[in-house]
């Protein structure tokens, strides 16, 4: 199974700040990743698919970007409707699979 | 607007059985591939089971496999997991998630299981 190793599993920072979120492939996955912001008691809301791509509706604030078997979720100009957990996921192969998530919180 | 609403949750005792369904409107369903996925308490993300749009192809995570079925009705607009021999680590919400392209776009609220005595 495709291992992904996402981190941190928690970070704070400040409003305004940029952030960074990174999940490592365990084999190659090409560009078959996507994130998801979770807010507490809510489903999981797609925001970059393709490693890249915006999902429609979603600020330009955030983006992907991948670099090898690194990916990684940046969000410019932090703001507190971006508090949340943040879920990478690999859709190459079956089984899928996430990472184990990361919990970003507003100082 | 796209909506997926599952139903069918609640408390079962370990061994038993329990049916979950997964409403769609405002999509053409049958167009479709369709997923479960699960969050046991306080846990990420985990995968459990795909079909595609005509029921052609199904994968099952290696936890569930010979105990959870996947299936849909197109004609009713549904996605159901028939989830049997529970146990307790199957404890978890159940979202589906309508599958564009592969990505998963859009999830349902979720629906949630607890298997204990």
């Amino acid at each position: 199974d495709i291992q992904m190793t996402q981190s941190p599993s928690s970070m704070s920072a400040s409003l305004g700040d940029t952030v960074t979120i990174t999940c490592l492939a365990s084999q190659d996955i090409g560009n078959y990743l996507s994130w998801y912001q979770q807010k507490p008691g809510k489903s999981p809301k797609l925001m970059i698919y393709g490693a890249t791509n915006l999902e429609d509706g979603v600020p330009s604030r955030f983006s992907g970007s991948r670099s090898g078997s690194d990916y990684s979720l940046t969000i410019n100009s932090l703001g507190y409707d971006d508090e949340g957990i943040y879920h990478c996921h690999q859709y190459y192969e079956y089984p899928y699979t996430f990472g184990a998530g990361t919990k970003l919180e507003l100082k | 607007e796209v909506q997926l609403v599952e139903s069918g949750g609640g408390l079962v005792q370990p061994g038993r059985s329990l049916k979950l369904s997964c409403l769609a409107s405002g999509f053409t369903f049958s167009n479709y591939g369709m997923n479960w996925i699960r969050q046991a308490p306080g846990k990420g993300l985990e995968w459990v089971a795909s079909i595609s749009s005509s029921s052609s192809y199904i994968y099952y995570a290696d936890t569930v496999k010979g105990r959870f079925t996947i299936s849909r009705d197109n004609a009713k607009n549904t996605l159901y997991l028939q989830m049997t021999s529970l146990r307790s680590e199957d404890t978890a919400l159940y979202y589906c998630a309508r599958d564009s392209s592969y990505v998963m776009d859009a999830w349902g609220q979720g629906a949630s299981v607890t298997v204990s005595s």
